[in-house]
């Protein structure tokens, strides 16, 4: 059973602090990681796909890292802002036939 | 475009009861699937389709079934409800893009109650 794992839970910041979360996956057969933002009363939105060892992602004050052969990747959200609140995904994909495989994600709760 | 819809948003059942929860998208993406959502659970897929005209078991697929007769349709299922069924469920879609990594685009989900 492909076991994907998200830390912390849940994580409560100050508008303004930089944090970052990990996301633990299988390290065979590698062939995709994804993250996702998860609003309240929303559906999931793509933030990023990782498919090489060493990628790095930027979105705005968002950035995620991929380590593959170790198995994990850090979602980083610099100068985080009460809007940044949201339960972050990830998914591993392993193999180009296999289906996506959620961890249970880290809530965001970023206070003013 | 819409994206991926969903209809009902919320839906109220008996145990014993049959419905179906409908998932349409206008991307003609390939791909779609049906996750549920539980309370500390991560998305957990049921059932998914790489095409029209075939469909695929996923983690949970008991209870479930669905079908794929077009590219914009994946209908989901629920053969006698259980109260075990209660759930929110988002459908999504997804089209290859760069090397391998397909984004997944997902309905805004329904919210189901079995009492």
């Amino acid at each position: 059973i492909l076991n994907v794992e998200q830390s912390p839970q849940s994580l409560h910041v100050q508008e303004g602090d930089s944090t970052n979360f990990t996301c633990s996956f299988p390290s065979s057969n590698f062939y995709a990681l994804h993250w996702y933002r998860w609003e309240t009363a929303k559906s999931p939105e793509a933030l990023f796909v990782m498919t090489l060892n060493g990628d790095e992602k930027k979105k705005g004050r968002i950035s995620a890292t991929l380590n593959t052969k170790e198995g994990y990747s850090y979602l980083y959200i610099k100068g985080s802002q009460p809007e940044d609140s949201a339960t972050y995904l990830c998914a591993f994909r392993g193999g180009s036939q296999g289906n996506l495989i959620f961890g249970k994600g880290t809530k965001l709760s970023v206070k003013p | 475009n819409a994206g991926v819809t969903q209809t009902p948003k919320f839906q109220v059942l008996k145990t014993g009861q049959s419905m179906t929860l409908q998932c349409a998208q206008d991307m003609n993406h390939e791909y779609m699937s049906w996750y549920r959502q539980d309370p500390g659970m991560g998305l957990r897929l049921i059932h998914y389709s790489v095409g029209a005209g075939i469909t695929d078991q996923g983690e949970v697929p008991n209870g479930y079934n669905v079908s794929r007769s077009t590219t914009e349709d994946f209908p989901l299922r629920l053969l006698s409800a259980a109260p075990s069924q209660t759930s929110v469920y988002f459908c999504a879609s997804a089209s290859p893009r760069d090397r391998g990594g397909e984004t997944q685009y997902f309905g805004p989900g329904t919210r189901l109650l079995v009492l």
